[in-house]
């Protein structure tokens, strides 16, 4: 089984300063690693996903993450944020196989302060 | 393209009454579906999920109920609603042909229950 920690529950950063959200998690198998954003009153949206190749990974609006698989973790980082970055953050794992739904941490909420 | 509704938006509710609220998916044959809830501070919980139609396996014992009448219509539901059941319930789906089999959120119900 796998599961997720989410060290911040909420992360508060000025405009244009970087930011790190962290992520780790626990499985005895190989995983795919995700993060999702929730903006206020909204559903969940893919920020980006780790499945394999290269550890780095990007999305379209500047946030990367990179897995590191020595300290099972898969951290979110944005060199400089946007208010408009203000939002719940979730990170999620779930084994590369099988019909098993998506574990996900409990969030962190970054806000952003102008 | 795919696309996954959920109704109604927003719900008010008095306690002991009954409870359905309803997703359904577009664009996908077979998709895996998930009922999640989210309630304040506490991050996501499944609820409920279904590989197929008639098929619900249920992760948290409670006084809800899920149902999946057609290949892409799942269904929450509750006989006496408790003032506990209040939150914001998010549908998902999910292709087990896709590439990490990642999950696409519906824009949630927010259930208020007084």
């Amino acid at each position: 089984a796998q599961s997720v920690t989410q060290l911040d529950s909420q992360v508060p950063v000025f405009e244009e300063a970087p930011v790190e959200l962290r992520c780790n998690y626990s499985s005895s198998v190989s995983v795919y690693l995700f993060w999702y954003v929730q903006y206020p009153n909204q559903g969940l949206q893919l920020l980006l996903k780790y499945l394999s190749g290269s550890t780095l990974v990007e999305s379209i609006n500047g946030f990367e993450a990179e897995f590191n698989k020595s300290q099972t973790s898969f951290h979110l980082r944005k060199p400089s944020v946007h208010i408009s970055d203000t939002a719940e953050y979730f990170c999620a794992v779930r084994a590369p196989w099988g019909n098993t739904p998506l574990v996900f941490g409990k969030g962190t909420r970054l806000s952003v302060i102008a | 393209s795919q696309t996954i509704h959920q109704w109604p938006a927003t719900l008010v509710q008095p306690v002991g009454s009954p409870l359905s609220l309803e997703c359904t998916v577009e664009g996908t044959s077979n998709p895996n579906l998930y009922w999640y809830r989210q309630a304040a501070g506490r991050g996501l919980q499944l609820l409920f999920y279904s590989v197929g139609i008639g098929q619900i396996s249920s992760e948290v014992p409670q006084n809800l109920s899920a149902s999946r009448p057609q290949d892409r219509q799942f269904i929450l539901s509750s006989k006496k609603l408790l003032l506990s059941d209040s939150g914001f319930y998010l549908c998902a789906w999910s292709d087990l042909g896709q590439a990490g089999n990642e999950q696409f959120f519906g824009p949630g119900t927010r259930l208020t229950v007084l």
